[in-house]
């Protein structure tokens, strides 16, 4: 099965910029892999951003946003506020869901 | 409002068995195909099975495949995943999962332990 592979860890300045990653192991992703992200909070279930590459759920600041970027999924934050501070999980669908191993983002 | 409320995690031993339910609410259940996620405590999230709306077609994570079977019965909105022949790498928070619309619903997961 695929593997999906996420900065292990990432550190943005509040108000700054941060752009986190998700490749594949069996090529570029693309729009076909339907990319998600997902940011996870402590003692807290996961919680849907963006799905389909760019769409931004309702509920997701807009601060967050999807793109494809060198063959992979990219998740950008501009104007980062410290709330921003979690686990973020990008995940891939291919005959089955495969998630990456999580980018843990500290605000600092 | 979407509501997945999973249960039957428990304390279990090596080579043991459990089985997890799910109960779901709020959508049309038998409309969407379901999953089962887990993560490890301190760890990121692993996809364990998905089974399609019809039960007809079911996958697995290769770690799983042929240990735990999952399954739905549609009239009783409901979803499960019988778990055999325990390890403790299986030790985590099982989530139940559905994805409608764009939005990932997730259950607040039950909790299996696999210990000796």
């Amino acid at each position: 099965q695929a593997v999906v592979t996420q900065e292990p860890s990432l550190t943005v300045s509040p108000g700054g910029t941060v752009t986190l990653t998700c490749g594949s192991s069996t090529g570029a992703v693309t729009g076909g892999h339907y990319p998600y992200w997902l940011q996870q909070k402590p003692g807290q279930v996961p919680r849907t951003l963006i799905y389909d590459i760019n769409k931004r759920h309702s509920s997701t600041p807009a601060r967050f946003s999807g793109s494809l970027l060198g063959g992979k999924a990219a998740l950008t934050l501009s104007a980062a506020q410290p709330e921003d501070e979690a686990d973020y999980y990008c995940l891939l669908s291919y005959s089955v869901w495969v998630f990456g191993g999580g980018t843990k983002l500290t605000v600092l | 409002e979407v509501h997945l409320v999973e249960s039957g995690g428990v304390v279990a031993q090596p080579g043991g068995s459990l089985r997890l339910s799910c109960a779901a609410s709020g959508f049309n259940f038998e409309d969407y195909p379901m999953h089962w996620v887990r993560q490890a405590p301190g760890k990121g999230l692993e996809w364990v099975a998905l089974i399609t709306r019809d039960s007809v077609h079911t996958n697995y994570v290769d770690s799983v495949r042929g240990r735990f079977t999952i399954s739905r019965d549609n009239s009783q909105n409901s979803l499960y995943l019988q778990m055999n022949s325990l390890k403790t790498d299986d030790s985590a928070l099982y989530y139940c999962v559905t994805q409608i619309g764009g939005w990932v619903f997730w259950g607040q997961g039950t909790l299996v332990t696999v210990s000796s």
